[in-house]
């Protein structure tokens, strides 16, 4: 299984850019890495997705370095309403075995005024 | 509004006294995903259902068991509740992860289990 590792918390202020690193060193070649957002009492929320280099969207970049064995999510000019627990996903079920999706411990973060 | 549902969103059951949660789609997605998440830990997937194809992880335990008896609805059973079980139990569901966008999960709210 790709095991993942993230920071447990992060703090920040509004409008700043925040940018949360998670390690998945055994990472297999068919894997994804995805991102989800959960706030208190919801269901988590698909945020990006990539395999390699860089993906963006209207909410997110993803880096994902070249040796793919790490990636980090990018928020830039983060609000209030950013705060939630931020979940790193690695795993593709669809490659032979059937290896789980696994996600990491997931990171606090605290947006302050 | 495409969406997963959730029924209901809390559930109390007495030790050992069979309960069983319900998941319902509209986005007509084929896989469905139950997952259980206790208090400030991560989502640990139990099972899913590529279509009616039931898939296991290895270490759920024996008393959790799953119905899938159309596209639009999933059941996750669990036969003899321990206080252990406590937790939320959440429903997701993705299209055929073999497309392009790789089976991005689309959550549902959750059930809320307390075990008396």
């Amino acid at each position: 299984l790709a095991k993942t590792t993230q920071p447990i918390s992060m703090d920040s202020y509004e409008g700043q850019e925040v940018n949360i690193t998670c390690s998945h060193n055994n990472i297999a070649t068919n894997d994804y890495i995805t991102w989800y957002q959960q706030f208190p009492s919801q269901g988590p929320r698909f945020i990006i997705q990539g395999y390699k280099t860089k993906v963006t969207n209207e909410v997110a970049s993803l880096f994902i370095p070249a040796d793919r064995k790490s990636s980090t999510l990018s928020l830039p000019r983060v609000s209030l309403s950013d705060t939630a627990v931020y979940y790193c996903l690695v795993g593709d079920l669809w490659n032979t075995g059937r290896r789980a999706l696994t996600f990491g411990s997931g990171t606090r973060l605290q947006v302050q005024p | 509004d495409a969406m997963v549902i959730q029924n209901p969103r809390y559930q109390v059951t007495q030790f050992g006294k069979p309960v069983t949660l319900s998941c319902s789609q509209t986005l007509n997605h084929n896989v469905m995903y139950w997952y259980q998440q206790k208090s400030s830990q991560a989502p640990k997937l139990l099972f899913h259902y590529y279509d009616k194809d039931f898939n296991n992880e290895a270490d759920t335990p024996d008393n959790f068991q799953s119905r899938r008896p159309n596209t639009s609805f999933c059941f996750l059973d669990i036969r003899s509740p321990g206080l252990g079980d406590a937790a939320m139990y959440l429903c997701a569901t993705s299209r055929d992860p073999r497309a392009p966008a790789r089976g991005e999960q689309f959550f549902g709210p959750g059930t809320r289990l307390t075990v008396l």
